[in-house]
């Protein structure tokens, strides 16, 4: 099955720095890589996604990179602010598991003022 | 859409317990998932349902734990007899159709599960 790895786990930045975090896949049949913001006592919510068909994709202060070949994909926060704190999660999945995702074990972001 | 509408949200009950999770997707989703939340492993796939039909079991820890859709609105995960090691969070989550390009998974606001 899939296996999906996330690092760091916890990461601080000063408000203003830029944030990114790394996930590797092992499944080639992957094809689509969510991004959830898991604020405490609070559900994960996504953020944005990106399909193997596309290399980069950005929404604002986001940006996810995806490289295939290598099997890994990136989240990138710029601008960073404290109300992004939280627990960020990647997940891969695929049409043919009716997108059942697999998840990282999550980044705790830290952004001080 | 009120969203996927879980209870309780909170449960304690003692070892040995029978413990019942529920669950209501969004309508008109085709795909229903129960995850398992813990700060060891994360968020862990327990299995899902497409269409009511269980698809993928492998998750399901042990015996103990069982899951039946018997309805597009309704789902429930059973753990009986519950364990300390079976505390966690555990959320359910729905999808339209899947193959689509706009079919994230939303989550809903989860069960904290204690057993003592």
């Amino acid at each position: 099955g899939e296996n999906v790895e996330q690092h760091p786990s916890t990461l601080s930045v000063q408000e203003g720095d830029s944030a990114v975090i790394k996930c590797t896949y092992s499944d080639s049949a992957s094809n689509y890589f969510p991004w959830y913001k898991q604020e405490l006592g609070k559900r994960p919510q996504l953020i944005i996604d990106i399909r193997s068909n596309v290399g980069e994709k950005k929404d604002q202060r986001i940006a996810v990179t995806l490289n295939k070949t290598a099997k890994h994909f990136s989240l990138h926060i710029t601008e960073t602010q404290p109300e992004d704190s939280a627990v960020y999660f990647c997940a891969a999945g695929g049409w043919d598991s009716g997108y059942a995702l697999n998840f990282g074990k999550g980044t705790s972001l830290l952004v001080t003022p | 859409d009120a969203g996927v509408i879980q209870s309780p949200r909170h449960e304690v009950t003692e070892m040995g317990q029978e413990v019942t999770l529920r669950c209501k997707p969004i309508s008109g989703h085709d795909y229903l998932f129960w995850y398992r939340q813990t700060m060891m492993r994360g968020l862990e796939l327990l299995i899902y349902f497409n269409n009511n039909v269980p698809i993928d079991d492998s998750g399901m820890p042990e015996d103990r734990f069982s899951a039946k859709m018997p309805n597009a609105s309704f789902s429930t995960l059973k753990i009986q007899p519950s364990e300390p090691r079976d505390s966690a969070v555990y959320f359910c989550a729905s999808s339209p159709t899947g193959g689509s390009y706009n079919s994230p998974l939303h989550f809903g606001n989860g069960t904290r599960l204690t057993v003592t």
